[in-house]
């Protein structure tokens, strides 16, 4: 089993949906829980940051950490083409690197 | 710079000859680490430089794969007698005091595409 698992997708959505993207991890030890987004030919950029469990919002977007279930979810509100892309989960102890996930392709149709 | 900065950007090369990637993080960032990413995998885990620490090698796929960090800034990812499987977009990035008493975000650099035919 990897230690982040995510469903590559692809997902299409129509515009203005809302948008639910989901990883497990199942390395108790990891306390930061990230989401960034990669643009197709670019390298990937932090959309958002959590330590430990618990909700996190900016602007349309919401991350979970469910810590119990090593649940980790990204939520997009009122989704719109400029959102098309990869979107990729990571986690993480104090120590060492990043894991990340497969990514999600994310396809948004006006 | 404003960045993290990769070259070249793409790189095409013969089976069997060295290539070197460079990388070049955001100043004052002193972890640097080098990620593969093929198509359908995701992104793997190459090798992590903290500080003055060790690096840490885990990810090297095999012996041809070396990295060294001059001056704790500059770091260069060479592979030795590429083959075919190591086509990928190399991707580097960097972070704040990365590995201590927290992992903070990275910041990734747009990568170099590298194809071995």
């Amino acid at each position: 089993q990897k230690e982040v698992e995510q469903d590559p997708g692809p997902l299409s959505v129509p515009e203005g949906a809302i948008v639910s993207l989901n990883c497990t991890y199942s390395n108790s030890a990891f306390q930061y829980f990230m989401w960034y987004r990669q643009y197709s030919r670019k390298g990937p950029e932090l959309l958002m940051y959590t330590y430990s469990s618990g909700n996190k919002e900016d602007g349309r977007f919401t991350a979970q950490v469910d810590k119990s279930s090593k649940y980790i979810s990204l939520f997009i509100r009122d989704s719109q083409p400029s959102d098309s892309a990869t979107y990729l989960c990571a986690s993480g102890g104090s120590q060492g690197n990043l894991i990340f996930g497969k990514g999600t392709k994310l396809s948004v149709k006006p | 710079g404003a960045g993290v900065s990769q070259s070249p950007s793409n790189k095409v090369t013969e089976k069997g000859k060295d290539v070197e990637l460079r990388c070049d993080p955001i100043s004052g960032h002193t972890a640097l680490y080098w990620y593969r990413q093929s198509l359908g995998q995701g992104l793997e885990f190459l090798i992590y430089f903290q500080g003055n620490s060790a690096p840490d090698k885990s990810g090297l796929p095999s012996d041809r794969f070396s990295a060294e960090r001059t001056g704790g800034s500059v770091s260069t990812l060479t592979i030795q007698r590429t083959q075919q499987e190591d086509s990928a977009v190399y991707l580097c990035a960097s972070s704040y005091a990365g590995g201590t008493k927290r992992l903070y975000g990275y910041t990734f650099g747009s990568g170099t595409r590298l194809t071995v035919v």
